[in-house]
């Protein structure tokens, strides 16, 4: 029973055009949202987060949307570019029985192509 | 300022051996988790803790046990390995604010083999 699921194994953009990927969850009561992005043989570093009582974060080039009633958040790229080839995760946190905890998706594997 | 540090980065054990993966953090932080990434499976979380001297099971747990004895230091230790514990395994931090980003901090990450 995935919570965080994340449908698109791979996406293939073009440099300096969008990249959009998304991401879909099932417990309504996360309450944090987060953006992972993972080079090869390198711990997963975060680029962005948004909590669940607001419907856009923006930071730069990245952009993350909230879509509670969809129960649905995306990360919009722009201009993407080839050091952004990646993966990316997506992640979820919810306060239970005291702590923490973050479920993360099965990742999305970008490729920006110069 | 070294952040989260995970001893050994790479390791090939024999079915049956044991061994203890370390992490440490000089963040002062009170959270650690312990994940195993697989291909097609994404980050799971195997245990964590929540403070010195506590630990809990995550959704992943068997087969492995941990200890918190100290504040920066959680320790992930495999008593019989197995093939399927083949895997990249992550160890990541946080203390949670008032003006937390939810951020976890992230290990490089520990392979280890099964054979």
């Amino acid at each position: 029973d995935q919570q965080v699921k994340q449908n698109s194994p791979s996406l293939s953009v073009q440099e300096g055009r969008i990249s959009i990927l998304n991401c879909d969850y099932t417990n309504s009561m996360f309450d944090y949202f987060l953006w992972y992005k993972k080079y090869p043989a390198e711990g997963p570093t975060f680029l962005i987060s948004i909590s669940s009582i607001k419907d856009k974060n923006e930071d730069g080039r990245f952009t993350v949307f909230l879509n509670k009633s969809a129960k649905h958040l995306s990360l919009h790229i722009v201009p993407s570019q080839p050091g952004d080839s990646a993966v990316y995760f997506c992640a979820a946190s919810a306060s239970v029985e005291g702590t923490y905890k973050y479920i993360f998706g099965t990742g999305t594997r970008l490729k920006v192509l110069a | 300022n070294a952040g989260v540090t995970q001893t050994p980065k790479f390791r090939v054990l024999k079915t049956g051996q044991s061994m203890t993966l370390l992490c440490a953090q000089d963040m002062n932080h009170e959270y650690m988790y312990w994940y195993r990434q697989d291909p097609g499976m994404g980050l799971r979380l195997i245990h964590y803790s929540v403070g010195e001297g506590t630990t809990a099971k995550g959704e992943v747990p068997d087969g492995y046990n941990v200890s918190r004895l100290k504040k920066q230091n959680f320790l992930l230790g495999l008593e019989s390995a197995a093939p399927s514990q083949t895997s990249v395994y992550f160890c990541a931090s946080i203390s949670w604010g008032a003006k937390n980003t939810g951020e976890l901090f992230f290990g490089e990450g520990s392979r280890l083999t099964v054979l």
